[in-house]
């Protein structure tokens, strides 16, 4: 079945240093999602990346997909306490059923 | 105000009982998902519900159960057959299974001790 890998498992970083984590999936995938979970928390969705090739900013986030649509990455830049989470990406293989797979996370520290 | 609501968010339970997770929605959505997460295990799939009175396993389904008879509500049981049941259980919705931007609610915490 789709699998979906993600790295790092943890990163910890000093505030002001920049973030990557990536994802990686088994398969060719309709679309990627990335979501944020604060420690305590639920995943609140971030952002979906549909063609291939696809770079979309939010603020200090820079997510990219593939041009083969099987990875992607999520780049934060001068990180803030506020980044601190885990970091999800979701890849959809897309078609009539159900196939959101989600990568195991990326904690993100951040050292004020 | 629009979203997923999870209650309780603490359960305590003693081994071999079932017990049921409540998750309710009024954003309209069809789609309904259940999933467990454990710590350094990501999110992983129990249930799913494209649309009332249907329902799909989904991966680690073995010791829970679901139903979907409204729209709004989608419960999970957790059996007394499931071997670990002691996680964070999280519900989520969709517009549909084909758009599947997800909003989850605030998880339960279920200790079976």
């Amino acid at each position: 079945g789709q699998q979906v890998m993600q790295i790092p498992q943890y990163q910890h970083v000093q505030e002001g240093e920049d973030f990557t984590t990536y994802c990686n999936s088994s398969t060719t995938l309709s679309n990627i999602q990335w979501y944020k979970q604060r420690p305590g928390g639920h995943p609140v969705f971030l952002i979906q990346l549909v063609k291939s090739g696809e770079v979309k900013k939010q603020k200090r986030l820079t997510f990219q997909f593939g041009e083969a649509k099987k990875n992607s990455s999520l780049h934060i830049t001068a990180t803030q306490t506020t980044d601190v989470g885990t970091y999800f990406c979701a890849g959809n293989s897309g078609g009539s059923n159900y196939k959101l797979t989600f990568g195991k996370g990326t904690l993100l520290t951040v050292n004020p | 105000d629009g979203g997923i609501t999870q209650s309780p968010k603490y359960l305590f339970r003693k081994e071999g009982q079932n017990v049921t997770l409540s998750c309710e929605q009024n954003l309209n959505h069809d789609a309904m998902y259940w999933y467990r997460q454990d710590p350094g295990q990501g999110l992983r799939l129990i249930y799913y519900s494209q649309i009332v009175n249907d329902f799909q396993k989904g991966d680690i389904a073995e010791g829970y159960s679901v139903s979907r008879e409204k729209k709004e509500s989608f419960p999970l049981t957790v059996t007394s057959a499931q071997k670990n049941p002691t996680a964070f259980y999280l519900c989520a919705s969709s517009i549909s299974v084909l758009n599947t931007e997800a909003f989850f609610g605030q998880g339960t915490r279920l200790t079976v001790v």
